[in-house]
C-alpha cells in the first residue's frame, strides 16, 4: 500500500482566488489521480497525472480551472483557481497499486474546501 | 445512464443483522470491482476488492460479483455499530475507477 499525506487538510477560501492543494506520496508512482467529491455526492475523477506530461481532464474539467502540477513520481498539486462556492467540495489525491495485475485505488486524507 | 449504480439507502439494519448492498455497472469491459467504506469526514477505505464471477469473503464482508448480469454485491453479517458509514461501489476498467453516489448504512444499537 501507499502512504499519501495531502494538505491542506481543509480551507475556507474568499471567492474569486486559488487554492493549490498538494500531494505527497512515499513511493514512486506512475500515475496520481485527483477526485472530487462534492457534497453528499460521490467520487468524481477530475484529472490524471503522469510525470512529464500534462494532465489528462476528464470530460468537464478544463487546466485553466484545474491546473495541475507533476513535478516527479512522489509529488503532485491540484490548484483551484478563481473559486466559487460551488467549487466548495472534498478534493482528494489517489495513487494506483497494482496487486494481482488489477488497480486499487489508494486515497489522501482530503482537503476540504469551503469557499464564501 | 450512470456508470455505476448502487441501491439507494440509506440502509438501517439492527446489530447482528446482516447488510446487503447492491451495485450495478455498465461496462462490460470492467476488470476489477471494489467495495470502500467511508465514514463521515474521512476519505474512502478499502474494504473488499473481485475480479471473478462467484463469491469472495474476508471476515465479515462477502462481496459477490456477477459479469453477466454487470452486478455485484456486498453483504456484511454480523453488523456492528462501527460498520455505520457509507459504501461506495467502484468499477475498473484499465486505470481508471468510476465510483456509485454510496450507500449509506446505519446499524442500530
Amino acid at each position: 500500500s501507499a502512504v499519501i499525506s495531502q494538505k491542506p487538510s481543509r480551507d475556507i477560501c474568499q471567492r474569486g482566488t486559488s487554492l493549490t492543494i498538494q500531494c505527497q506520496v512515499d513511493s514512486q508512482v506512475t500515475m496520481m489521480f485527483w477526485y472530487r467529491q462534492q457534497p453528499g455526492q460521490s467520487l468524481t475523477l477530475i484529472a490524471t497525472a503522469n510525470q512529464g506530461s500534462e494532465a489528462t481532464y476528464e470530460s468537464g474539467f478544463v487546466i485553466d480551472k484545474f491546473p495541475i502540477s507533476r513535478p516527479n513520481l512522489t509529488f503532485s498539486t491540484l490548484t483551484v483557481s478563481n473559486m466559487s462556492p460551488e467549487d466548495s467540495s472534498i478534493y482528494l489525491c489517489s495513487v494506483e497499486g497494482r496487486d494481482g495485475g488489477f488497480t486499487e485505488a489508494f486515497f489522501g486524507q482530503g482537503t476540504r474546501l469551503t469557499v464564501v | 445512464q450512470k456508470e455505476v449504480e448502487q441501491n439507494s439507502g440509506p440502509l438501517s439494519v439492527p446489530e447482528g443483522a446482516i447488510a446487503s448492498l447492491n451495485c450495478t455497472y455498465s461496462d462490460r469491459g470492467s476488470q476489477s470491482f471494489f467495495w470502500y467504506r467511508q465514514y463521515s469526514g474521512k476519505s474512502p477505505e478499502l474494504i473488499m476488492f473481485i475480479y471473478s464471477n462467484g463469491d469472495k469473503e474476508d471476515g465479515r464482508f462477502t462481496a459477490q460479483l456477477n459479469k453477466a448480469s454487470q452486478y455485484v454485491s456486498l453483504l456484511i453479517r454480523d453488523s456492528q455499530p462501527s460498520d455505520s458509514a457509507t459504501y461506495l461501489c467502484a468499477v475498473s476498467n484499465d486505470y481508471k475507477l468510476s465510483f456509485g453516489a454510496g450507500t449509506t448504512v446505519t446499524v442500530r444499537a
